[in-house]
């Protein structure tokens, strides 16, 4: 079946440290993939995706993910995080085909303490 | 330019009446889905449109859902006698193409009482 785990939950760090949120995917194709962030009351906003070339992808806010296809992972880092950060953070996979939704995880909400 | 836009941001009906939720994607962007997001759950995908192509309804979690869309523009999604079960944010994206990245609204959060 076709799936994205978060096995975290909930997460807090504290402002300055480093920050790895975990993704893990099953997925029958060549996968497609998306870290998506939401902040209370906003829609879902791209951080950043990969589909091929360098498994290290860079995106905005000083995050990257580093696909590991051995894995069926995705995780995504920040080596100094803000308060600013403190968000919902979802992961979703889709296929590199017309029509296919984004299947997404059940997200891992972000506390930043001071 | 404009994002996706969602109408309204709040909705509270009464059990069994029927509601519209209406979605005006980026201009341009021939891909447009609904999803469906319940307190503490990730993403549902509901219903998918792409140009003029007949839509895919596969996420519709029952015939009480229906969504229309003319062209490539506003997008409107129909729940019928809605349930408790029905309260949830309910979320726009489109796309530029049917497999590029896409770009959320701020959704609508929906409450049946």
């Amino acid at each position: 079946a076709q799936s994205v785990t978060q096995p975290d939950i909930h997460i807090t760090v504290s402002e300055g440290a480093s920050l790895e949120l975990r993704c893990n995917y099953s997925y029958g194709a060549t996968p497609y993939l998306f870290w998506y962030v939401q902040s209370p009351g906003q829609g879902l906003q791209l951080l950043l995706k990969y589909f091929s070339g360098d498994t290290l992808v860079q995106g905005i806010k000083g995050f990257e993910a580093e696909f590991k296809r051995s894995q069926s992972s995705f995780n995504l880092r920040k080596p100094s995080v803000h308060w600013s950060d403190a968000a919902e953070y979802f992961c979703a996979v889709g296929a590199f085909r017309a029509g296919t939704a984004l299947i997404f995880g059940k997200g891992t909400t972000l506390s930043v303490s001071s | 330019g404009a994002g996706v836009s969602q109408s309204p941001s709040n909705k509270v009906t009464e059990k069994g009446k029927d509601v519209e939720l209406r979605c005006d994607p980026i201009s341009g962007h021939t891909a447009l889905y609904w999803y469906r997001q319940r307190l503490g759950q990730g993403l549902e995908f509901l219903i998918y449109f792409q140009g003029n192509s007949a839509p895919d309804k596969s996420g519709l979690p029952s015939d009480r859902f229906s969504a229309e869309r003319t062209g490539e523009s506003v997008s409107t999604l129909t729940i019928q006698r809605t349930q408790q079960e029905d309260s949830a944010v309910y979320l726009c994206a489109s796309s530029p193409q049917a497999l590029g990245e896409q770009y959320f609204g701020p959704g609508t959060r929906l409450t049946v009482t």
